[in-house]
């Protein structure tokens, strides 16, 4: 079975710095990757997800996450951030299902 | 429009009663699921059914209960509820392959008392 873990439970910024949300994930077949969003008192949206091809994937809001097969991660990022991105970020696995990473809570400060 | 509804928002009750909460998409999608995402914010697949028909079944108790009665529905019915069943419920669809983006309803909080 594929797992995911998000190396930062929690992640602080000031407003306009960049922002790098980790993620590695362990499978023993191929999987599809995704980032997914949650803003407070709301459910998830999808931020971008990797199928295959270009190992560098653009999303929505400008973020972006990069596929590194040998190192088994797909880190989030965001070269300017804003107060409105403060939220819950959840990394995905899907193979045979589909496995939520534990969130990782990125606070945006002015 | 919405495009996954989940009734009710809110949910508060006592310990051994029975309650439902009801899904609806208009999205056209094939297959919908439910999760339980708990007050640590983990989020575990619970159910997935494809076209009506359950597909995944993850170790749950016995006590929840989806019901699709067509692919645009999925209920979630849970009996004896527990103070441990405290979460939130969301509900999802996509078309029926994991490369699919999911689409989440807003939730429901469930509060057993």
């Amino acid at each position: 079975a594929q797992s995911v873990t998000q190396l930062d439970s929690q992640v602080p910024v000031f407003e306009e710095a960049p922002v790098e949300l980790r993620c590695n994930y362990s499978s023993s077949v191929s999987v599809y990757l995704f980032w997914y969003v949650q803003y407070p008192n709301q459910g998830l949206q999808l931020l971008l997800k990797y199928l295959s091809g270009s190992t560098l994937v653009k999303g929505i809001n400008g973020f972006e996450a990069e596929f590194n097969k040998s190192q088994t991660s797909f880190h989030l990022r965001k070269p300017s951030v804003h107060i409105s991105d403060t939220a819950e970020y959840f990394c995905a696995v899907s193979a045979y299902d589909m496995r939520f990473g534990a969130g990782t809570r990125l606070t945006v400060k002015p | 429009d919405t495009a996954v509804s989940q009734t009710p928002k809110y949910l508060v009750t006592q310990m051994g009663n029975d309650k439902s909460i009801k899904c609806e998409q208009n999205l056209g999608h094939d297959t919908m699921y439910w999760y339980k995402q708990d007050s640590k914010k983990f989020l575990k697949i619970m159910f997935s059914y494809n076209n009506k028909e359950l597909i995944i079944n993850e170790t749950v108790p016995n006590r929840f209960s989806p019901k699709s009665p067509d692919k645009a529905h999925l209920n979630l019915h849970i009996n004896s509820l527990e103070l441990g069943d405290s979460a939130v419920y969301f509900c999802a669809s996509s078309q029926p392959d994991w490369q699919e983006t999911q689409y989440f309803g807003p939730g429901t909080r469930l509060l057993v008392l």
